[in-house]
């Protein structure tokens, strides 16, 4: 168990759908992350919450909202997103952002399949 | 635009065998470099984070070292089981820059 939860482990949506993704975690860190990973790419950092504000936004388009009620939990708001978008999407915490080599904890992620 | 790069893609190894791989990154701004071991259907777990050049760190059968002058780190798995068998993922952390860049992994196969 890495303490670190996704819901749902996996999700198929049509592109006129609203859906969102929940990632919790239970080690009391004060940082979180959305990754997405595509085939035979390496893992891309899309958003970073430190202290429940957003620190990052790599360039994603608005499709994708994310949002930060509490330092425990990560929500990724989706909406008319695209066959390409389909992907999994990993959340991470860490103790403090990554200033001070913090390692970054993960969750199982939610296999995401656009239709 | 900054790049990780590792090698080899994937390796294939009978049980007992010692391997290493490699990881290389941007000698510049260095401020650590992260390893993590990603088992198939599971979580990616950190293995190591490295932040002094000349570092060394171990955990059981695993280490890596660090050269930052030369952007690389080395992987290394004495006597390797099947459950190594993982996609391992280096990643590089320039501090200022605020995200951790991950290198593609390499995909090890420990065969009994």
């Amino acid at each position: 168990e890495t303490g670190v939860t996704q819901t749902p482990r996996h999700l198929v949506m049509g592109m006129t759908n609203k859906k969102s993704l929940k990632c919790e975690q239970h080690l009391g860190h004060n940082a979180m992350y959305w990754y997405k990973q595509s085939a035979k790419k390496p893992l891309e950092l899309m958003f970073v919450y430190n202290f429940k504000e957003q620190t990052e936004n790599n360039s994603v388009p608005s499709r994708f909202s994310p949002e930060c009620p509490n330092s425990s939990h990560l929500f990724l708001h989706l909406h008319t997103l695209q066959p390409e978008d389909s992907a999994l999407y990993l959340c991470a915490s860490s103790h403090e952002g990554l200033a001070g080599g913090n390692e970054q904890f993960f969750g199982p992620g939610t296999r995401l399949t656009v239709l | 635009i900054l790049n990780v790069e590792q090698s080899p893609q994937s390796l294939h190894v009978q049980e007992g065998d010692s391997t290493n791989f490699t990881c290389s990154f941007p000698s510049s701004n260095f401020y650590a470099l992260h390893w993590y071991r990603w088992e198939t259907a599971k979580s990616p777990e950190a293995l190591f984070v490295m932040t002094l050049n000349g570092d060394e760190k171990k955990k059981g059968r695993i280490s890596a070292t660090l050269n930052t002058k030369e952007g690389y780190s080395y992987l290394y798995i004495k006597g390797s089981q099947p459950e190594d068998s993982a996609t391992y993922l280096c990643a590089f952390y320039g501090g200022s820059q605020g995200n951790l860049i991950f290198g593609k992994g390499t995909k090890l196969s420990v065969k009994p």
